[in-house]
């Protein structure tokens, strides 16, 4: 159980265009999604915390109008970056946390990431 | 939110065991002490969590001290494929998961 995909598991475009990558939890509904950023050979980076039916909240530093996060439904967050450049290559990964009603804990399960190359 | 701290590499031989050190000493009474690790290119993996016991599962076991200021994750029979960064995380009571810098676990033949 508690598994989390995500589409597409890379990607490569040009600069200047806009790239959707898709993150969904398949066998429980997550109220609440995170977004990373990992550059290579360093950590994960917060972006964002994604609520369903509500707005992003950013980490400081992040750009909302350039990382668009929806949360339309229990199962799907999206993240777009919009107006891509060749600094916003990175590995982005997505995680989900388990209805507070299953845990008592905060336990995240992670998806495989997407990898994002902008020529 | 508290912090940890942790080796930033650590050896291992095929088959020993394999001891990651955290110390988390800000830690809050009601904060959890996580694990997880992610190996090279893949998204990260939950390993195990604790709250004041010792807690064991198919993966791990996680020893965590009576003042609640250190833990140690231990993998009894570590295999090639354990090879990972290991993240200590103590729980931010937000939902957000930090992660620091990790240790990276090599584990040799």
């Amino acid at each position: 159980g508690a598994v989390v995909s995500q589409h597409p598991s890379w990607v490569i475009c040009k600069s200047g265009t806009s790239v959707k990558i898709e993150c969904r939890s398949l066998d429980f509904q997550a109220t609440t999604m995170f977004w990373y950023r990992q550059f290579p050979k360093q950590s994960l980076m917060l972006m964002a915390t994604s609520n369903e039916g509500s707005k992003a909240t950013y980490e400081q530093g992040v750009e909302k109008d350039k990382f668009l996060i929806n949360h339309a439904s229990l199962t799907l967050s999206t993240l777009t970056v919009t107006s891509a450049h060749p600094e916003d290559s990175s590995f982005y990964i997505c995680s989900a946390s388990l209805p507070r009603r299953f845990s008592l804990a905060d336990t995240q399960y992670f998806g495989p990431g997407t990898r994002l190359t902008v020529l | 939110d508290a912090k940890t701290t942790q080796p930033p590499s650590m050896d291992c031989a095929e088959g020993r065991a394999a001891n990651l050190p955290c110390n988390h000493s800000t830690i809050s009474g009601n904060e959890y002490v996580y694990w997880y690790r992610q190996i090279h290119s893949q998204g990260p993996q939950y390993i195990i969590h604790g709250l004041k016991n010792n807690e064991t599962n198919e993966m791990a076991s996680l020893i965590i001290t009576e003042d609640r200021k250190s833990s140690t994750l231990i993998l009894p029979h570590a295999t090639l494929r354990d090879t990972a960064v290991y993240y200590c995380i103590v729980n931010t009571g937000g939902f957000k998961t930090i992660f620091g810098a990790g240790t990276r676990l090599f584990v040799k033949a």
